[in-house]
């Protein structure tokens, strides 16, 4: 059985650009949750998604970020026009079904924006 | 918000000896999970904790759930290389079974 996904595993971006960042969740696991780590830190929530629905986007910042989690294919997180603040790992964790608090993470996505 | 402060911040031990680490909060968390996260690697979930008092144990590690729900402890017994990283505890937002608070991680260092 498959982890889950992510890629691509390093993406650079040059400032004012978009990065687009992808996520497959493990199979059978309906819900997906995006978090950003920044170096020498532990992992901020940024959002928690369902097939179609976005449940809970509190860690998000209110402009550039965006997540969607379509019917069929990844999960996807889109900034807009990144600055160099942007530049971090990037996880995205899936879970079978609601009243369990296990996440299962992916291997993430290194952002860097030159 | 809920924070959860873990000590000690490093740790640096020859391969064989236990190590021990906890994780403190400032309110009540009904799960405790622990995760291990090594360079360039996602967190990998090490154990889950449900019950105040549980303990639990995946091999050499165990860990237990403080009996105030404000804490947990993870131990390793026997440490061997591998066991190097951070290792991090995490909890969900009281009431949610959705995001995660995750600990400021204890890096183990591990020399033969």
């Amino acid at each position: 059985n498959a982890g889950v996904m992510q890629n691509p595993r390093h993406l650079v971006r040059r400032r004012g650009q978009e990065a687009r960042l992808r996520c497959s969740p493990m199979k059978g696991h309906s819900h997906v949750y995006w978090y950003r780590q920044l170096p020498e830190e532990g992992l901020k929530f940024m959002v928690y998604l369902q097939k179609e629905n976005i449940i809970d986007e509190s860690g998000m910042p209110k402009e550039r970020f965006s997540a969607e989690f379509p019917k069929e294919g990844p999960s996807i997180l889109r900034i807009q026009q990144v600055v160099r603040g942007d530049s971090a790992a990037y996880f995205c964790a899936s879970s079978p079904r609601t009243g369990r608090n296990e996440q299962f993470f992916g291997p993430g996505t290194r952002l860097t924006v030159l | 918000g809920q924070q959860l402060n873990q000590s000690p911040q490093s740790m640096f031990i020859q391969e064989g000896e236990d190590v021990s680490m906890n994780c403190t909060s400032s309110s009540i968390f009904n799960t405790w999970l622990w995760y291990k996260q090594e360079p360039g690697e996602g967190p990998v979930l090490l154990i889950a904790l449900y019950k105040a008092g549980e303990l639990t144990s995946n091999g050499r590690l165990t860990a237990q759930f403080g009996i105030t729900r404000k804490d947990s402890f993870l131990n390793i017994s026997a440490s061997i290389p591998s066991d190097v990283g951070i290792y991090f505890c995490a909890g969900p937002y009281t009431g949610t079974a959705s995001k995660l608070t995750f600990g400021t991680g204890t890096r183990l260092q591990v020399t033969l």
